[in-house]
């Protein structure tokens, strides 16, 4: 059964950074793709990347090219995302999902909550 | 302002048949796949279809997805209580080489 686990909440100050991880278990990590996505508060949601976990090829919203990374490690079959220069705006939601490239099947993780506040 | 347009919101009685709509152009839509996922207050996302029609193994078979073009539908059938939620469409848009997400429709049972 596909699983996706998120790592913790995390709170920062404006200015800094997080990361955040998704751990995948329940299929092939490396034929798969893991997609960021984030929702603030009573807003919809809004797609922040995704690495191709095989090849590593990654694309990024324009919005978060300059602020985000994304990468894997596939000895822990574990995505991150690691966002820079946080403001408050980026107080959300963050969660990561999966596809399966094959079938196209997927699944959510729980989500993240990151708070920005000084 | 999404690139995928849904109806802020959409509602029905109990046992009766809803459908959202999501519209896009040629460069998502009309030439990828849809994806449809439920969020629900409190819950993880869930996903409900993938590949334009397809249901994941436990998803109620009184959801369904179609395509025709550069539009996409979400039927529930049978409304129950526990299908208020907001729902997303979701899509590859080849022009920006990035997924894109509808702007959500709330689904309120009444």
């Amino acid at each position: 059964q596909m699983q996706l686990v998120q790592s913790g909440p995390e709170v920062r100050k404006p200015g800094t950074s997080v990361k955040i991880s998704c751990k995948a278990s329940g299929f092939t990590f490396t034929s798969s793709s893991i997609q960021w996505v984030r929702q603030a508060r009573g807003q919809r949601l809004e797609w922040i990347g995704r690495i191709v976990v095989g090849s590593g090829k990654t694309n990024f919203a324009q919005k978060f090219q300059e602020r985000v990374t994304i990468t894997r490690d596939m000895s822990t079959t574990t995505a991150f995302m690691e966002l820079s220069s946080l403001r408050s705006e980026d107080t959300a939601v963050y969660y990561c999902a999966a596809e399966i490239l094959a079938s196209g099947y997927g699944d959510w993780g729980h989500g993240t909550l990151v708070t920005v506040s000084s | 302002q999404s690139v995928l347009t849904q109806p802020p919101s959409a509602s029905g009685t109990p046992g009766q048949r809803v459908t959202i709509s999501c519209s896009g152009s040629s460069s998502n839509i009309g030439s990828n796949y849809v994806y449809w996922s439920q969020l629900a207050p409190g819950t993880a996302p869930k996903l409900l279809i993938y590949r334009n029609n397809e249901r994941p193994s436990g998803v109620p078979d009184r959801f369904s997805g179609s395509k025709s073009g550069t539009s996409a539908s979400l039927a529930i059938s049978g409304l129950r209580s526990e299908d208020e939620a907001d729902y997303y469409c979701a899509t590859w848009d080849d022009r920006l080489s990035g997924s894109v997400f509808g702007g959500g429709t709330k689904l309120t049972v009444l």
